[in-house]
């Protein structure tokens, strides 16, 4: 069974720093590109970051390019964001999820809750 | 960047009734379609991709079609578990691969 579990969301003021992770398990993590989706309160689902199998291409929505950086390990099975110079606007439940051969996002975990706020 | 509009925004069925929502892309996507559900508190989950083709575990009585520009989902026969928000997503272009806005399905 696929399953993919964030974790390392918080509270933190504007300006500040927070790194998530994605626990991946019950499929071969390094054959998959992966991708950050994130929904703020009250909003639709928005597309963040991606990164190709191996790391060696990735991608940010304009909203986020400069300050976030998504990574993996593909030997321990995860994706990472780090996220810096936090805004009010990045406050947002953070999903991550596999990109799916030729199907778009087709695995996504629960979430973990960014709260940006002074 | 791809724009992809739902409608409606929100729409009022009672159950056992259909519920068709639509999804608009700005440009031609072909059927490089899918469409999500998500419920409170949980993961979206995949129902249909390739604009017509169930994902493993959805139940028959969801159906997409369409192509180009112009799709549909359908769930003929709405059950209590099926309130939810529903998104389209196009994965055409990439990146991104943008979402609708969403189509809340409410309890008439």
């Amino acid at each position: 069974e696929v399953q993919l579990v964030e974790s390392g969301g918080g509270v933190v003021r504007p300006g500040g720093s927070l790194r998530l992770s994605c626990a991946a398990s019950g499929f071969t993590f390094g054959d998959y590109g992966m991708s950050w989706v994130r929904q703020a309160p009250g909003k639709g689902l928005e597309w963040v970051s991606g990164i190709n199998w191996n790391g060696g291409s990735t991608n940010y929505a304009d909203s986020v390019k400069g300050r976030f950086t998504i990574s993996r390990d593909n030997a321990k099975n995860s994706l990472y964001l780090q996220m810096n110079s936090l805004r009010d606007e990045d406050t947002a439940l953070y999903h991550c999820a596999r990109d799916g051969p030729e199907r778009g996002n087709d695995y996504w975990g629960q979430g973990t809750l960014v709260t940006v706020s002074s | 960047e791809i724009v992809m509009t739902q409608s409606p925004a929100t729409l009022s069925v009672s159950p056992g009734e259909r519920a068709t929502l639509s999804c608009r892309a700005s440009q031609n996507i072909r059927s490089n379609l899918a469409w999500h559900q998500k419920r409170p508190g949980q993961a979206p989950r995949l129902l249909i991709y390739g604009a017509s083709t169930r994902a493993t575990g959805i139940p028959a009585r969801f159906s997409g079609s369409g192509s180009g520009t112009e799709f549909t989902l359908t769930i003929s026969s709405l059950q209590s578990e099926d309130f939810a928000v529903y998104y389209c997503q196009q994965y055409n272009n990439w990146p991104p691969w943008t979402f609708g806005q969403g189509t809340k399905v409410e309890m008439k």
